[in-house]
């Protein structure tokens, strides 16, 4: 099955600089990567996904970039306000999970004022 | 975006006695809903693969006696926690998707589970 690895388990930045979390996966035909933002005690929300047809996306501040031959995939949160504090799990599935995703065990993120 | 809604979001019950939770997608037709747990501070693990009309996928180490998933509806999906036990207390989430929207899963808000 699937298996992923997510680092670092907590990043404390200060507001204005950028925080990068780095997940690996482990199966090479999982084609779908999704960041997910958690805030204490709530649902995960969707921040930005990636596809593996592509190795770039971005959305105002958040990024990610995907490398299919390593197998690896980052999120980038520039210009961080407080706000950005939470934890976030990334996660891969495709095919060969029939869609079922598996996260990585997520990095609290805290973004001080 | 897509709607899921978990019910009860917050329940407490006795050691032994069984405990349901549903799982509905409110504005499209959920082909597929997964089970996860989540203990404090720590990534959800995935339990079951739910397909309507179909048994449930559990994933190794999941008793399925113990969590059983029934998918009747492509908009409904339960799972009941039977027997609970202190160490089932857990946030209990789901997420339901369906593949011809060819999108991410939709999460439901969680159900707190109190076993005393």
């Amino acid at each position: 099955g699937e298996n992923v690895e997510q680092h670092p388990s907590t990043l404390s930045v200060q507001e204005g600089d950028s925080a990068v979390i780095k997940c690996t996966y482990s199966d090479s035909a999982s084609n779908y990567f999704p960041w997910y933002k958690q805030e204490l005690g709530k649902r995960p929300q969707l921040i930005i996904d990636i596809r593996s047809n592509v190795g770039e996306k971005k959305d105002q501040r958040i990024a990610v970039t995907l490398n299919k031959t390593a197998k690896h995939f980052s999120l980038h949160i520039t210009e961080t306000q407080p706000e950005d504090s939470a934890v976030y799990f990334c996660a891969a599935s495709g095919s060969s999970t029939l869609g079922r995703l598996y996260f990585g065990r997520g990095t609290q993120l805290t973004v001080w004022p | 975006g897509a709607v899921v809604s978990q019910h009860p979001s917050r329940v407490i019950c006795k050691s032994g006695t069984s405990v349901k939770i549903e799982c509905r997608s409110l504005d499209f037709q959920a082909t597929t809903m997964f089970w996860y747990r989540q203990f404090p501070k720590k990534s959800l693990m995935l339990m079951a693969t739910s397909n309507e009309g179909s048994k449930a996928t559990y994933e190794q180490g999941v008793e399925k006696d113990k969590f059983l998933i029934n998918h009747a509806s492509l908009t409904l999906s339960t799972l009941t926690v039977t027997s609970a036990h202190p160490e089932d207390s857990s946030f209990y989430i789901c997420s339901a998707k369906s593949f011809s929207m060819n999108t991410e899963a939709f999460f439901g808000q969680g159900t707190r589970l109190t076993v005393v």
